[in-house]
This record gives C-alpha cells, structure tokens and sequence, in this order.
C-alpha cells in the first residue's frame, strides 16, 4: 500500500516553465512533508519542506502549496531552468513515526533550454 | 565535514554471497537509516537507528541485517545475496529531537546480484 502517491512519473518543460509536481497521501498523522531534489549518481538532498500549520511556503524559486483537506501536496518550480533538470521526490513523515520519511515514487524532470 | 560517507561505490555479487555495506557521518548525528532505490518505486527505508546500540526495521528488511556499535557508523550486512537485492542503497542520518530534521543522504552504493 502506497501512503504517499506521486504524480507524475516524467515531466518535459522549456526553459522557463513551471513544471508542477503533485502529492498525495493517506495518513491524517503526517506533520511534515519535505522535498527531495537527486542529481544522476547522487544522493537525494533536501530542497523545501512544509509543515500542515501554513498552506504555502517558498524558498526562491521553488514554492510548496499544501492542502490538509484534501490531503495534497505540491512542488511548483518558477523560472525553471536546465540545470533544474533531475529527480524530485516528496516525502511525509509524523512525530509518532520514529522519524521515519515515506517517499512518494518519485518524478523525473528534463527542462529543455 | 565529509557528511555521510559509503563504501563502496559499486560492487557485484553472485547468488548467495555476504557482504557488508559501510556507512559513516561525521555529524554526530543519532539517527541513522538505509534506503534501497529502485526504479519507479522511490526510496523505502530497510533498517534504521536512533542511537548507539538501538535498531528497528522499516519497510523491507527481510534479507538485511544492521548494528550499531559506535554513533558514527552504521553497516548494511546482506547475508545471502539474491538478484532481488540489486539495487542502489543509500545511507542517511540526521539529528534527533524534531520529527522534521533534514535527513542527509550519503553518495550511495550501486549493488548488482548476479
């Protein structure tokens, strides 16, 4: 059973979009949800987290919406760029977890120059 | 800081071979965990640590055995490899106290079970 559901798998923008990447999940406990950026051959690295207390949070150009009632989440990247080209995971994880973070499957992003 | 460091960068094994996985951080950090990734799937956590001498399982441990002797190091032991364990096996560790600490994952390492 997948608690965290990612969408999509693979996203193609020109230099400049806004690629979209959404999230779902299941379980009301969640208290935290963070982003993932993975560069080819690297280890994921943490970009932007949120927290169910605000609806939006940005951090230059990355921008995390979060709707509680609908148990959504997503990543929104202005101005992208090609060197935004990689692969970005959502997470979610809750206090009475042991800190264990829930990855969503994962979205493979190419932003063409 | 070097930050979480593994060993090695790539290995191959045959069906049913052991072999250990080295993970260290430099951080002082009490938490501590193994992710495998596979294409499609995201990363699911094996085995993780709050602490020096404190294990518990994640999602998908069969097949994997951890300890935690010192707060720096935290080994990945396959004891009978399977193709199944192919995969690329990251390591991660992070301060305790807040449910939303960073998590900081080392380079990983490339496991193809022949």
């Amino acid at each position: 059973q997948q608690q965290v559901k990612q969408s999509p798998q693979s996203l193609i923008v020109q230099k400049g979009g806004i690629p979209i990447i959404n999230c779902a999940y299941e379980n009301t406990a969640f208290d935290y949800f963070p982003w993932y950026q993975q560069f080819p051959g690297k280890g994921p690295a943490l970009l932007i987290a949120i927290r169910p207390d605000v609806s939006e949070k940005k951090e230059g150009r990355f921008t995390i919406s979060f709707n509680k009632s609908a148990k959504q989440f997503s990543l929104h990247i202005m101005d992208s760029q090609p060197g935004d080209s990689a692969t970005y995971f959502c997470a979610a994880s809750s206090e009475d977890s042991s800190y264990k973070l829930i990855f969503g499957s994962g979205t493979r992003l190419l932003v063409r120059p | 800081n070097a930050g979480v460091t593994q060993t090695p960068k790539f290995q191959v094994l045959k069906t049913g071979q052991s072999m250990t996985l080295q993970c260290a951080q430099d951080m002082n950090h009490e938490y501590m965990s193994w992710y495998r990734q596979d294409p499609g799937m995201g990363l699911r956590l094996i085995h993780y640590s709050v602490g020096a001498g404190i294990t518990d399982q994640g999602e998908v441990p069969n097949g994997y055995n951890v300890s935690r002797s010192t707060t720096e190091d935290f080994p990945l032991r396959l004891l009978s490899a399977a193709p199944s364990q192919t995969s690329v096996y990251f390591c991660a560790s992070s301060p305790m106290g807040l449910t939303w600490e960073t998590q900081y994952f080392g380079p990983g390492t490339r496991l193809l079970v022949l």
